[in-house]
């Protein structure tokens, strides 16, 4: 069973500084995910990564994949606080892309 | 281009009720997903269709949970009878096509559902 672990879970950071979410799988999967989900909202996709090796950036926002670590970050880049969110990383596997989301991690950006 | 439609928008039952929700995805779109999220976790994939046949339904409570998607199109999702833990916000997506390279899921605003 594919499990997908993200830390932290919880993120508390003063605007203009810089932070990573890590997002671990447990087995080999095909497609990493990021969304957004804002309170009470629904999901927002941010990215979608393909290959090892992959970078993405939109914003103060990057995502990475390293496939041989089973590991994605997302790293956000001096920190405003409309990035203010809960964060999903997902993995997706199989030929119809089955995809499992992580447990989430709520980003509170602090003026 | 219109998203993802779903009603309604929110539920209150008893147990041991019936509830019905209902998605329409965008227009196009192969792929429909069914999502349940419990407070503060992730979305759990509750069934995956590909038009209008399933690909995965392996985490579906089938004992009590039961979705069709006729013609391809719209969605239906439905609880019977539903019990206090199926308390949830129930989130419908769809993808252009599962494979091939468009995957990107456009998400529902869901539906709410508290059991009492």
């Amino acid at each position: 069973e594919l499990k997908v672990e993200q830390n932290p879970l919880f993120l508390s950071m003063q605007e203009g500084k810089n932070y990573t979410i890590y997002c671990n799988y447990s087995t080999t999967s095909d497609r990493l995910y990021w969304y957004r989900q804002d309170p009470g909202k629904s999901l927002e996709s941010l990215f979608v990564l393909l290959s090892n090796g992959a970078v993405k950036q939109e914003g103060r926002l990057m995502a990475s994949l390293d496939t041989k670590a089973r590991l994605s970050t997302l790293h956000i880049t001096a920190a405003v606080h409309d990035l203010s969110a809960t964060y999903f990383c997902a993995s997706g596997a199989g030929g119809y892309q089955k995809v499992t989301f992580g447990t989430g991690t709520k980003l509170q950006v602090i003026p | 281009e219109a998203g993802v439609a779903q009603s309604p928008r929110y539920k209150i039952i008893e147990k041991r009720q019936s509830v019905a929700f209902w998605c329409n995805p965008i227009s196009g779109h192969a792929t429909l997903y069914w999502y349940q999220q419990i407070l503060g976790q992730g979305p759990k994939l509750l069934i995956q269709f590909q038009n209008n046949g399933v690909v995965d339904d392996s985490q579906l409570p089938k004992d009590r949970f039961s979705a069709e998607r006729l013609k391809g199109v719209d969605s239906t999702l439905k609880i019977q009878p539903a019990k206090l833990e199926d308390s949830a916000v129930y989130l419908c997506a769809s993808s252009l096509w599962a494979r091939q390279g468009q995957e990107t899921q456009y998400f529902g605003p869901g539906t709410r559902l508290l059991v009492l």
